[in-house]
């Protein structure tokens, strides 16, 4: 079956844009996660979404990154006014439930490049 | 708030030869992975451990749990070539937050002929 897809692949803007990154969980997976790959580093979570909602927005760095999954599949990680430490590999994973019983799935991932 | 610490960061190896990757966290967790990163792709799970004693083997990797000592090991067996890759361990978060995986900065193995 499908896995977890993400688009694009890569996207390179410059410093100052807005960009949006999009995930496609596995179908009926409820749970929903964004993490953040820094070169030569593991990922770090960003957000769960359970649902529609964002149950933990915690890992977000700061006001200009935002989420939404509005009708409970996809995803959209938003950030604005990007900057050059934005730069990172964005992964998205799903999982059928929420907790410890249920494996997280993750995608290709989307590598930013903000220049 | 759980930290991962895994060592040894940057690996050689020669062919045929053993060895083993440490990872060690702060904190009581449900559940400790093992993934495995190639260069530009995304993380491919390997292990999940769940309880004390807990030992799983796949091919020549060998994952084992200590929750008593919060260390996990992740022993390679006769490395071949093919085994090359960045291998990360990954935490559950404990209680109020057991749906967040915290992750190692990764062991960067390369097996050489």
């Amino acid at each position: 079956g499908a896995g977890v897809s993400q688009t694009p692949s890569n996207k390179v803007t410059e410093k100052g844009k807005y960009v949006e990154l999009r995930c496609d969980p596995i179908s009926g997976h409820t749970a929903l996660y964004w993490y953040r790959q820094s070169l030569g580093q593991g990922p770090e979570f960003l957000i769960y979404f359970q649902g529609t909602g964002a149950a933990d927005d915690s890992g977000l760095p700061n006001d200009r990154f935002f989420a939404v999954r509005p009708e409970g599949s996809v995803s959209t990680l938003k950030i604005q006014r990007t900057e050059r430490g934005d730069s990172a590999v964005y992964l998205c994973a799903s999982s059928l439930g929420q907790g410890p019983y249920y494996e997280q799935y993750f995608g290709p991932g989307t590598r930013l490049t903000v220049t | 708030e759980l930290k991962v610490e895994q060592n040894p960061l940057f690996l050689s190896m020669q062919e045929g030869k053993n060895y083993t990757i440490y990872c060690n966290y702060s904190t009581t967790s449900d559940r400790l992975y093992w993934y495995r990163q190639d260069p530009g792709k995304s993380l491919e799970s390997l292990f999940v451990l769940l309880s004390n004693g807990a030992v799983k083997q796949e091919g020549r990797l060998m994952a084992s749990l200590d929750t008593k000592a919060r260390l996990s090991t992740l022993h390679i067996t006769a490395a071949v070539h093919d085994l090359s890759a960045t291998y990360f361990c990954a935490v559950l978060g404990g209680r109020g937050s057991n749906y967040k995986l915290t992750f190692g900065k990764g062991t960067l193995l390369t097996v050489n002929p």
